[in-house]
């Protein structure tokens, strides 16, 4: 299986911040890479897919990039809403896996 | 709209089975995939396994192999994943989730609400 890494495991940041989190695949899987963001108590939510695609109605505060084995997510200016946990999610492999996950706290 | 509405939680003794049901509607039942994603307390986000409901072909992830099975009913247009020989490490909150769009290369679009399942001696 294709294994997810990410980077920091938590993060602290106040509102206003610039926040980048990062992702590494075991192996290129391109940029068949997605991000969700989940709340407690909530299901995940799809942000960001293909890399760098925001998905509708999600705010352009929101940008993904990378290709290969190496991706970051970046919030350019983090928001009260914003503070949540978040996962990279390969779907190259026909075995779908998941990083870690990445929890935005209130600095 | 699309929607993925789940049965309610579980509690199994270990060894036991148990059987999550996924319903779904907003869309055409057998042309999306459909995945079971669980997250143990506390924990991340692991995949489990994924159905076509148009024909029920089935992959699993290895960990659950052997113990799992995943069916579609498309007269009622439901899903439903079946765990047996159940560890207290199974203990999670259950997800379906369907793909954002047909193909298998796809992220996951919509989820359902979760299936805690619970198992205890």
């Amino acid at each position: 299986d294709i294994q997810m890494t990410q980077s920091p495991s938590t993060l602290s940041a106040s509102v206003g911040d610039r926040v980048t989190i990062t992702c590494r695949a075991s192996q290129s899987i391109i940029s068949w890479l997605a991000w969700y963001q989940q709340k407690p108590g909530k299901g995940p939510n799809l942000l960001i897919y293909k890399a760098s695609t925001l998905e509708s109605g999600v705010p352009s505060r929101f940008s993904g990039s990378g290709s290969g084995t190496e991706f970051t997510l970046t919030i350019s200016s983090l928001q009260p809403d914003d503070f949540a946990t978040y996962y990279c999610q390969q779907y190259y492999s026909n075995s779908w896996t998941f990083g870690q996950g990445t929890k935005v706290e209130i600095k | 709209q699309v929607q993925l509405v789940q049965s309610g939680a579980e509690v199994r003794k270990p060894g036991a089975s148990v059987k999550v049901s996924c319903k779904a509607s907003g869309y055409t039942f057998t042309t999306y995939y459909i995945h079971w994603v669980r997250q143990a307390p506390g924990q991340g986000l692991e995949w489990v396994g994924m159905i076509n409901p148009d024909g029920g072909e089935t992959t699993y992830a290895q960990k659950v192999q052997g113990r799992v099975l995943l069916t579609g009913d498309t007269s009622t247009s439901t899903l439903y994943m079946e765990l047996s020989s159940l560890r207290s490490d199974d203990t999670a909150l259950y997800y379906c989730a369907r793909g954002r769009t047909h193909m298998v290369t796809t992220p996951f679009g919509y989820w359902g609400q979760g299936t805690l399942v619970t198992v205890s001696s």
